[in-house]
């Protein structure tokens, strides 16, 4: 079955450090790859997607391009700040009707002044 | 506020109690989703409606979960005689379209 495979935390960096969260994927098909956020106290909200192999999703000055072969879809940030102390989750969708999402198991963010 | 709402956010029971969770979701939001996260977890997919029709449900969701959305618009998700392992946060998303599903806050249960 689908499983989206994310670099272990917690990670710790200082303000406008660059970031970079692996994330890695076994699908059949072509899923479309996503990046979910988890602010404490909230709930998920969606960072960015990718549809397809070579898109590029960003948002908040975060990126990651969907890499089909190395079935990767690593999310990176040039300056982290405090206030993107987070969970960070990878996640895939399907091709069938459902559309459901897969995601991996989290990445827990501290950003230090 | 206009996006997905969960009642209640937080439900402690004793072991072999049901319980009955509810989800409003986004206006006009044909899709529904029930997922289950544990702590340190990502969250598990359990079962997705379109409109009033439960389309999948995943091999977690027990026959002593059920799952309704009458009319196609907020759903309902119980859990019978409830055990210590069903404590978990339990989200439900909606979706307009493939692609893009709104999360709500979620309902804590915890199960003593």
């Amino acid at each position: 079955g689908d499983s989206v495979t994310q670099m272990e935390g917690p990670v710790t960096l200082s303000e406008e450090a660059f970031l970079t969260i692996n994330c890695t994927y076994t699908a059949t098909g072509y899923p479309s790859l996503f990046w979910y956020v988890q602010y404490p106290g909230e709930g998920l909200q969606l960072l960015l997607k990718a549809t397809k192999a070579d898109d590029k999703g960003s948002n908040k000055g975060f990126e990651a391009t969907y890499r089909k072969e190395t079935t990767s879809f690593h999310l990176e940030k040039g300056s982290v700040q405090v206030s993107d102390s987070a969970v960070y989750f990878c996640a895939l969708s399907d091709t069938g009707s459902a559309r459901q999402l897969t995601f991996g198991s989290g990445t827990q963010l501290t950003v230090l002044p | 506020d206009t996006g997905v709402s969960q009642n209640p956010r937080h439900k402690i029971t004793k072991r072999g109690q049901n319980v009955t969770f509810r989800c409003d979701p986004i206006s006009e939001h044909n899709r529904l989703y029930w997922y289950r996260q544990t702590l340190g977890q990502g969250p598990e997919f359990l079962t997705y409606f379109q409109n009033e029709a439960q389309l999948e449900k995943s091999r977690l969701l027990s026959d002593r979960f059920s799952a309704e959305r009458p009319k196609g618009s907020f759903s309902t998700l119980e859990i019978q005689r409830t055990e210590q392992g069903d404590s978990a946060m339990y989200l439900c998303a909606s979706s307009p379209v493939v692609n893009e599903q709104f999360f709500g806050p979620g309902t804590r249960l915890t199960v003593l």
